[in-house]
């Protein structure tokens, strides 16, 4: 079965610091990976996602992942956390079915901007 | 601008008072998903229709139903809400494999069971 963990529950980093988010998944195929943020009250954002091809993927908003295979992680990145960038990220894996797809979410790290 | 829109944004119903929630995309995907979220933890599969095949995950209970009457339109019913069930609950839509796989969320309808 597949899984998604972010080890992270908590970050706080301060505006203008460079940011990284962690996650590991775990799948039997090629795993289709996204990240996902989500501001209080609000649905979720899709920052970026990756299919195939090239491993260094970049988003929304200044965001960019990079997926390694020999560790089965796909961690977030940004350069320079801006205080709107504090929210809820989700890491997700799809299970691609031809009836639609199954995203399994890790349980989210929320991060805090100081200024 | 296409999207995924929710109605209402917040819902407040009585225990055992059926409720339902409304779910519309203009992204003309066939695949619509709910999600039940609650506070603090990751969204969590309900279902899912493809066109209008329905297909429920295992551990959905049988409180919560769904209608996808057209395309555009997907609806989330509970039959009688429990104290358990105050929850954010997401509607996603996707297209298929080949097309687009992305599954994009709605705002979300906040349920308060009082």
């Amino acid at each position: 079965a597949q899984s998604v963990t972010q080890p992270d529950i908590h970050i706080t980093v301060s505006e203008g610091a460079s940011l990284e988010l962690r996650c590991n998944y775990s799948y039997g195929a090629t795993p289709y990976l996204f990240w996902y943020v989500q501001s209080p009250g609000q649905g979720l954002q899709l920052l970026l996602k990756y299919f195939s091809g090239d491993t260094l993927v970049q988003g929304i908003k200044g965001f960019e992942a990079e997926f390694k295979r020999s560790q089965s992680s796909f961690n977030l990145r940004k350069p320079s956390v801006h205080w709107s960038d504090a929210a809820e990220y989700f890491c997700a894996v799809a299970s691609i079915k031809a009836a639609g797809n199954k995203l399994t979410f890790g349980g989210g790290t929320r991060v805090l901007v100081k200024p | 601008d296409a999207m995924v829109i929710q109605n209402p944004r917040y819902q407040v119903t009585q225990f055992g008072k059926p409720v339902t929630l409304s779910c519309s995309q203009t992204l003309n995907h066939n695949v619509m998903y709910w999600y039940q979220q609650k506070s603090s933890q990751a969204p969590k599969l309900l279902f899912h229709y493809y066109d209008k095949d329905f297909n429920n995950e295992a551990d959905t209970p049988d409180n919560f139903q769904s209608r996808r009457p057209n395309t555009s339109f997907c609806f989330l019913d509970i039959r009688s809400p429990g104290l358990g069930d105050a929850a954010m609950y997401l509607c996603a839509t996707s297209g298929v494999t080949g097309v687009d796989e992305t599954q994009y969320f709605g705002p979300g309808t906040r349920l308060l069971v009082l």
